[in-house]
């Protein structure tokens, strides 16, 4: 298996702009996540989604930010419009089950620059 | 909900010598600490776990221990080596159909040859 596969690696764009990152988890694995990591305020869960439906999203910043994970496979982070605050590295991880001593795998990250 | 806080943020020591990072949670409830490894420019990625249920577990030169009474829990590195060198993230979960991770904030270990 890769393991959980992220795009862009790198993404630079202007303030205002619609960012879109895209994750899929490995084969067989049942819960996805979203994270954002920064200098200030370390590793942030925004979202995660159990069998494709959002479980909990109580860490999305704001209405800007909109998750979706139309199958098993994919997923996607959109960012509507872009803010310079936004930048930092997004990184998406998925694993069997849940907390429960299951082991997530993180994906290599998107690092986003909002200029 | 679960909080978890990590000290040192900083951690310099010597080749050859141990390291301790240690972590504390809020919630009685978790039951599954996991920690993670990044190094630079890189993923996070688990080097150990630990339940509830058990105090002590280790693996080569990595130990982890957890005191559920005072909700706290440690990760003991021995004879330190350079490649030892990175960020490491505790976390704390309620296990089970829920429960994400919380990470702590990170402790960046620097071992110097």
């Amino acid at each position: 298996d890769a393991g959980v596969i992220q795009s862009p690696r790198h993404e630079v764009t202007e303030m205002g702009q619609e960012v879109t990152l895209r994750c899929k988890p490995i084969s067989g694995h049942d819960y996805l996540f979203w994270y954002r990591q920064t200098m200030m305020r370390g590793l942030e869960l925004l979202i995660y989604f159990n069998n494709n439906v959002p479980i909990d999203d109580s860490g999305m910043p704001e209405d800007r930010f909109s998750a979706k994970m139309p199958n098993a496979s994919f997923s996607t982070l959109k960012i509507q419009p872009s803010e310079p605050r936004d930048s930092a590295v997004y990184f998406c991880a998925s694993s069997k089950r849940a907390g429960g001593n299951n082991e997530q795998f993180f994906g290599p990250g998107t690092r986003l620059t909002v200029l | 909900g679960e909080n978890v806080e990590q000290h040192p943020s900083t951690l310099s020591v010597q080749e050859g010598d141990s390291a301790v990072i240690k972590c504390t949670y809020s919630d009685s409830a978790s039951n599954y600490f996991p920690w993670y490894k990044q190094e630079l420019g890189k993923r996070p990625q688990l080097i150990i776990d630990i339940r509830s249920n058990v105090g002590e577990k280790k693996d080569q030169r990595i130990a982890v221990t957890l005191n559920k009474t005072a909700k706290h829990f440690s990760l003991h590195i021995t004879e330190t080596q350079p490649e030892d060198s990175a960020v490491y993230f505790c976390a704390a979960s309620l296990g089970g159909s829920q429960g994400n991770l919380i990470f702590g904030k990170g402790t960046k270990l620097s071992v110097k040859p």
